[in-house]
């Protein structure tokens, strides 16, 4: 089965700039769409990044996605960081067998 | 304003039936997928399965076909989750959630609801 893989966290500091991976577990993440959701604690999932890279409207320009074919892997990238930006984050993509797929989430960590 | 709103969470006894409603607004319902998607406590999101825009098509998780039956009622913009042989492991948040519009299928979410809560106990 297709599986996505993110680290379980990461940590930086406000103003400074992560990134957060997302791998396919086989063929091309490059073939589907990769979205991107952020959760805070108690609530629920917003969407951060959607089509591997588009933000929908009032999310600010320091998120960013991107792909990298000879990884595999899916990126979000969030600059300038804030507290407000401290949650979990989930990439999600579709596999072969027209199921949706989540990574098991990072969470982010502003300190 | 786009807005989904669930209900219909309660508890209910191991091998119990369920059926979840999704009430949808501020967008044309009928040209859009939509999704149900839960989160286990302390877990992570797990999608259950997804409708296309006309209802001829449904796709379900492995850990719930046979068992969960996703509808929607376009004529009063309302989705529905019936679960039939409820497990303990079944106990989650459930999200509805607004997929892409018509024709595509498989783009993801992009608007969410608020969540109602299963719980399958004894």
């Amino acid at each position: 089965n297709f599986m996505l893989t993110q680290p379980h966290s990461v940590s930086e500091s406000p103003g400074k700039t992560v990134t957060i991976s997302c791998t396919g577990s086989s063929g091309s993440i490059a073939s589907n769409y990769v979205q991107w959701y952020q959760q805070r604690p108690g609530s629920a999932p917003t969407t951060v990044i959607y089509e591997d890279n588009l933000r929908p409207s009032g999310v600010p320009d320091r998120f960013s996605g991107s792909i990298d074919s000879s990884s595999n892997s899916a990126s979000l990238t969030i600059s300038g960081l804030k507290t407000e930006d401290e949650a979990d984050y989930y990439c999600q993509s579709y596999d072969s067998n027209n199921h949706e797929v989540f990574g098991g989430g990072t969470k982010l960590t502003v300190l | 304003e786009v807005q989904l709103v669930e209900s219909g969470g309660v508890v209910v006894q191991p091998g119990g039936s369920l059926t979840l409603s999704c009430a949808a607004s501020g967008f044309t319902f009928d040209d859009y997928t939509m999704h149900w998607v839960r989160q286990a406590p302390g877990k992570g999101l797990e999608w259950v399965s997804l409708i296309s825009w006309d209802g001829d098509s449904t796709y379900y998780a492995d850990s719930v076909k046979g068992r969960f039956t996703i509808s929607r009622d376009n004529s009063k913009n309302s989705l529905y989750l019936q679960m039939n042989s409820l497990r303990t492991e079944d106990t989650a948040f459930y999200y509805c959630a607004k997929g892409p519009e018509r024709p595509a299928i498989f783009h993801g979410m992009d608007v969410w609801g608020q969540g109602t809560t299963v719980t399958v106990s004894s």
